[in-house]
């Protein structure tokens, strides 16, 4: 099947300890996002990656980290994490030549205490 | 910059009856995609309906369709016969065309609760 996986899907952490969510997609997709969502707002997006070891910014890309060393995973790290991170955390991909549609995970609800 | 801006915060239909959902956007691109996307409570985002700018004729799902009024820069939903099901909040985004990153990437809107009744 199909599917975007994120790990884990609920956490609860406090101020300063490193966490990392973990993404991975099995469609052999070039292109893999994040975004967050908080009420209000919708999602923005945090980073993207267009292919291994190709990864930019986003639009609130302060405090978090990505990394593309395999086509399959990209997992966002938060070095530092504060409660201001608290969110609702998405990993999407989609094939680059394709513009149909962005797969979404499942979602993480992050709470930083 | 795109911005994606939904004026309906909540809104409420009866069930079997007709809701549209309201869109704007801004941009100056020429080529574009829209989209709805579904978010129920189990939180995952299901794509409901898309439209490719360059295409007059209005995209046609099921119950779902949209009213793409590209001079005006609206892209309003329109969910017939209504489902208890189609509760959900909904959320329309933007997507230039193009293969570059930024080309690649949604902006949303705020997002519209939909509350489906009997």
């Amino acid at each position: 099947e199909a599917q975007v996986t994120q790990n884990p899907r609920y956490l609860i952490t406090v101020t300063g300890k490193k966490l990392t969510v973990t993404c991975s997609q099995n469609m052999n997709h070039e292109y893999m996002s994040w975004y967050r969502q908080d009420p209000g707002l919708g999602l923005r997006q945090i980073y993207y990656s267009m292919n291994v070891e190709v990864t930019d910014k986003g639009d609130v890309p302060e405090g978090y980290k990505v990394s593309r060393k395999e086509k399959r995973n990209f997992p966002l790290i938060l070095e530092s994490p504060s409660p201001n991170q608290t969110s609702l955390y998405f990993c999407a991909s989609r094939r680059q030549s394709s513009y149909n549609e962005q797969f979404f995970g499942p979602g993480t609800r992050l709470t930083v205490l | 910059a795109q911005t994606v801006t939904q004026s309906q915060p909540e809104m409420s239909v009866q069930e079997a009856e007709t809701v549209t959902l309201s869109c704007t956007y801004d941009t100056s691109e020429n080529n574009y995609y829209l989209f709805w996307y579904k978010q129920p409570p189990s939180r995952q985002m299901i794509l409901v309906i898309r439209q490719e700018a360059y295409k007059q004729q209005n995209a046609t799902e099921n119950r779902f369709s949209v009213n793409f009024q590209k001079a005006a820069k609206s892209f309003s939903l329109k969910i017939s016969d209504s489902q208890l099901g189609d509760t959900a909040m909904y959320f329309c985004a933007f997507m230039k065309h193009g293969n570059t990153g930024t080309a690649s990437k949604l902006t949303f809107g705020t997002g519209t609760r939909l509350q489906v009744t009997l």
